[in-house]
C-alpha cells in the first residue's frame, strides 16, 4: 500500500546531540516532500520542503533534510538539538500519485530533548 | 487574527448527535483543507476546497461526513449521527492556492470527543 513511514515513534536526546529522523515513502513518480513540526500546544507548521533541485534542503531553526530518490527517503537532520526542539515531527508527501492538492502524512515522531 | 481559526477548540457530544466544526482560513487563501488526526496518528486527509467547491472529497470516511464552504471563505465540517470512532482532532488548513504550493497553514484543531 502507498504510505509514508516514520520508523522512530519517540526519540529522546540530550541537548547538543545530533538528530536524524527517518522518513520513507512508497509513492511512485514525481513527489514533493515536507517536514512539519508541532510544538507542544501549538499548531502544525512547515519546517522545510523539497520540490526539485538540490536534494539537500535547509529549513528553519537549523534543520535540513536530504532527498535520496533511490532510497525513497527524506530524512530530517539537525547537528545539535536544543531543548526548544522538543516537538512532534511529521513527514508528508504529495505528487503525481497522491494528487498535488493532498498531503499524506506519516504517523509522526515525538522528539524529547533533555536539558 | 492572522492565522487559521477553528471553533470550537473542544467539543464533547453523545453518540448519535450532530456536530458542526467551523474553520476560518487566512484571508485571501483560496484553498481550504480538512484533516482528521486520531491519537498516535498523523493527519489524515478528508476534503479539499478550491473556492466554494469541493475539489476532492475522497477522504471523507462515509456519508455521515459533509463539508461546505458557501462563500469561499469560512468552512463548516458537519458530522451526523456521531460515533465513538469519530473522536479525533479535526484540523483545518488553508493555502494561497491549491496548485502545489507546498505550504499549508494549519489551525489548532477542534478536538471532538464522542461519548
Amino acid at each position: 500500500a502507498q504510505s509514508v513511514s516514520q520508523h522512530n515513534h519517540h526519540v529522546i536526546l540530550s541537548e547538543a546531540a545530533s538528530l536524524e529522523l527517518g522518513c520513507n515513502y512508497s509513492y511512485g513518480g514525481t513527489v514533493n516532500l515536507f517536514w512539519y513540526v508541532q510544538y507542544p500546544g501549538q499548531h502544525l507548521q512547515l519546517l522545510l520542503k523539497y520540490f526539485s533541485g538540490d536534494p539537500l534542503v535547509k529549513g528553519i531553526k537549523g534543520f535540513e533534510a536530504e532527498f535520496i530518490k533511490s532510497k525513497f527517503s527524506f530524512n530530517l537532520r539537525k547537528p545539535s538539538v536544543q531543548w526548544s526542539d522538543t516537538a512532534e515531527y511529521f513527514c508528508a508527501v504529495n505528487g503525481e500519485e497522491t494528487g498535488a492538492n493532498n498531503l499524506f502524512f506519516g504517523t509522526g515522531t515525538r522528539l524529547t530533548v533533555i536539558p | 487574527g492572522a492565522g487559521v481559526s477553528q471553533t470550537p477548540s473542544n467539543k464533547v457530544t453523545e453518540k448519535g448527535k450532530y456536530v458542526e466544526l467551523r474553520c476560518d482560513p487566512i484571508s485571501g487563501h483560496t484553498a481550504l483543507y480538512w484533516y482528521r488526526q486520531s491519537l498516535g496518528q498523523g493527519p489524515e486527509f478528508l476534503i479539499y476546497f478550491q473556492g466554494t467547491g469541493a475539489a476532492d472529497d475522497s477522504g471523507l470516511p462515509n456519508d455521515r461526513f459533509f463539508a461546505v464552504r458557501p462563500e469561499g471563505s469560512v468552512s463548516t465540517l458537519k458530522i451526523q449521527r456521531t460515533e465513538r470512532g469519530d473522536s479525533a482532532v479535526y484540523l483545518c488548513a488553508s493555502s494561497v492556492s491549491g496548485e502545489n504550493t507546498g505550504e499549508l497553514f494549519f489551525g489548532e484543531g477542534s478536538r471532538l470527543t464522542v461519548l
